[in-house]
């Protein structure tokens, strides 16, 4: 399975934007790059998913590099409730299905 | 709709003693995974469901722990004896069991072994 490498850590003023990295170097043609984020005593949310195009929803837009080699979680206006640790995984289909979790990242917003 | 349902939230028990986790994932979802999450890391996959077969337990201690689903419906995962050491957050996650469709977590049980 494709592993990933993220920051430990990271900081972020409320109200600018939250660039949040990960590098899946090994990751194979039919696996999908997932991002989620667990706020403490819950568990892990989903925030969004993409294969090769750039992905945007309602919480999050996600940036793939044309290589597929690294990923990018761009939360674009971050308040305090988006401090969580966010994960970033690699998803391979069907068969062995097993979204893996690393370590993560965790994002403190401050005021 | 409700999501994926855990019970109970909080559990304390002696070591040596029995303990059992129960999940009702989202309903129509065929795929159901068990996580263990240990202070400090991420969640670590224990079992995975499709429907009632178990198609990943591979990282699943079997000589104490052991994990049902029958029905492909609701799941039980069971710790006998428990040790110091599986004190953490038991996940329960399901999904539709496609690649291209999120995975919805529970709240967790968190378990403390004393």
């Amino acid at each position: 399975d494709a592993k990933t490498t993220q920051p430990t850590s990271m900081d972020c003023a409320e109200g600018r934007a939250a660039n949040l990295p990960c590098n899946h170097s090994t990751i194979s043609g039919n696996e999908y790059v997932y991002w989620y984020r667990q706020i403490h005593s819950q568990g892990p949310q989903y925030i969004i998913h993409g294969l090769k195009n750039n992905e945007t929803n309602e919480m999050a837009s996600l940036i793939i590099t044309e290589d597929r080699k690294s990923s990018t979680l761009i939360l674009p206006h971050a308040t305090l409730r988006d401090t969580a640790v966010y994960y970033c995984i690699v998803r391979v289909g069907y068969d062995t299905d097993k979204l893996i979790f690393g370590t993560g990242t965790r994002l403190q917003v401050f005021p | 709709e409700a999501g994926v349902v855990q019970s109970p939230r909080y559990k304390i028990i002696e070591k040596k003693q029995p303990v059992a986790f129960w999940c009702n994932p989202i309903s129509g979802h065929n795929t159901l995974y068990w996580y263990r999450q240990n202070l400090g890391q991420g969640p670590e996959l224990l079992i995975r469901y499709e429907n009632e077969e178990a198609v990943d337990d591979s990282q699943l201690p079997k000589d104490r722990f052991s994990a049902e689903r029958l029905k492909g419906v609701d799941s039980t995962l069971k710790i006998q004896p428990a040790e110091l050491g599986d004190s953490a957050v038991y996940l329960c996650a399901s999904t539709q069991g496609t690649p291209n469709t999120e995975a919805f977590f529970g709240q967790g049980t968190r378990l403390t072994v004393v």
